[in-house]
C-alpha cells in the first residue's frame, strides 16, 4: 500500500496480558522500525528490521518484548505479560533504504493502554 | 541521558509572522537532522532535512538552520499559517548506522489567525 498501516488503532489489556501490534509497511520498502512513544514524550527506539531479518534491536527491553516480521505477513510487535509502564502509542515506520538520509514514513501509531 | 533536546514544549505564533522552533544535540556522530510534523491521533510526517555537511536547507514555506559548532539546529516557518498547528519533532541519525532516529520532546506550535 502507499501508507504504513497499523493495527489496532486501539488496545486494552488487564497487567499481565499478552498484547499484539500489526504493521504493513509501504509495498517496496525493505526496512521497518518499531517506536513507542510514552505520554507524548519523544519517540523511543525499539527494533528495526531488513525485511524478515532483525537489523537492529538495541532498543528492545530484554524481557517481554518480541518482533518479527515474517514473509507475506505484517510485521508484529508482541509484549508478554503486559505492565502498566508498557501503556505508549507504539509506531512503526517503513523506509526503502537504511541510509541516514532516507525518509521514514510513520503510520498512524496503536494506543496501548494497560489497565 | 537525553542527546536530542527540544527546550521549548510550547510556541504560539501569530498567522503571517515568523516561527522558529529549536533543537539542540548532544551527540557529534549524528549526520542527519529531520524534523517532522505530528497532529492529534496521527503518525508524525516528514517535513525537512539537513546533512551535516550543509547549514541551511530551505523548502518552500520551511527552512532548517544548522550551527554544528553550536550543535543547534532551528526550523523556520515564515509565513506561518493556522494550518502549520501541530507539534514538531526535532530527530537525528548517524550515530549507530542502522537508521534508528534519536527524538526531541517536541514543540508544539500554535498560530493564531
Amino acid at each position: 500500500g502507499e501508507e504504513v498501516a497499523q493495527t489496532p488503532k486501539h488496545l486494552v489489556r488487564g497487567e499481565g496480558q499478552k498484547a499484539k501490534l500489526y504493521c504493513a509497511p509501504i509495498k517496496g520498502h525493505s526496512y521497518v522500525f518499531w517506536y513507542q512513544q510514552v505520554l507524548k514524550n519523544e519517540f523511543k527506539f525499539l527494533i528495526s528490521f531488513q525485511n524478515e531479518n532483525v537489523f537492529d534491536e538495541t532498543g528492545m527491553p530484554k524481557e517481554r518484548f518480541s518482533a518479527k516480521c515474517l514473509p507475506n505477513s505484517p510485521c508484529s510487535l508482541e509484549i508478554q505479560a503486559t505492565k502498566l509502564e508498557d501503556s505508549a502509542v507504539y509506531f512503526c515506520a517503513s523506509s526503502q533504504l537504511v541510509a541516514n538520509w532516507d525518509t521514514q514514513y510513520f503510520g498512524p501509531g496503536t494506543r496501548l493502554t494497560v489497565l | 541521558d537525553q542527546q536530542v533536546k527540544q527546550n521549548s514544549p510550547s510556541l504560539s505564533v501569530q498567522e503571517g509572522r515568523i516561527s522558529i522552533l529549536n533543537c539542540d544535540y548532544t551527540n557529534s556522530m549524528f549526520d542527519y537532522f529531520l524534523w517532522y510534523k505530528k497532529y492529534p491521533a496521527e503518525g508524525p510526517t516528514f517535513l525537512i532535512s539537513i546533512s551535516s555537511i550543509k547549514d541551511k536547507n530551505e523548502d518552500g514555506r520551511f527552512t532548517v538552520f544548522l550551527n554544528k559548532s553550536a550543535k543547534h539546529l532551528s526550523l523556520h516557518i515564515v509565513p506561518s499559517q493556522p494550518g502549520d498547528s501541530a507539534v514538531y519533532f526535532c530527530a537525528a541519525s548517524g550515530s549507530s548506522n542502522t537508521g534508528k532516529l534519536i527524538f526531541g520532546q517536541g514543540t508544539t506550535l500554535q498560530v493564531k489567525p
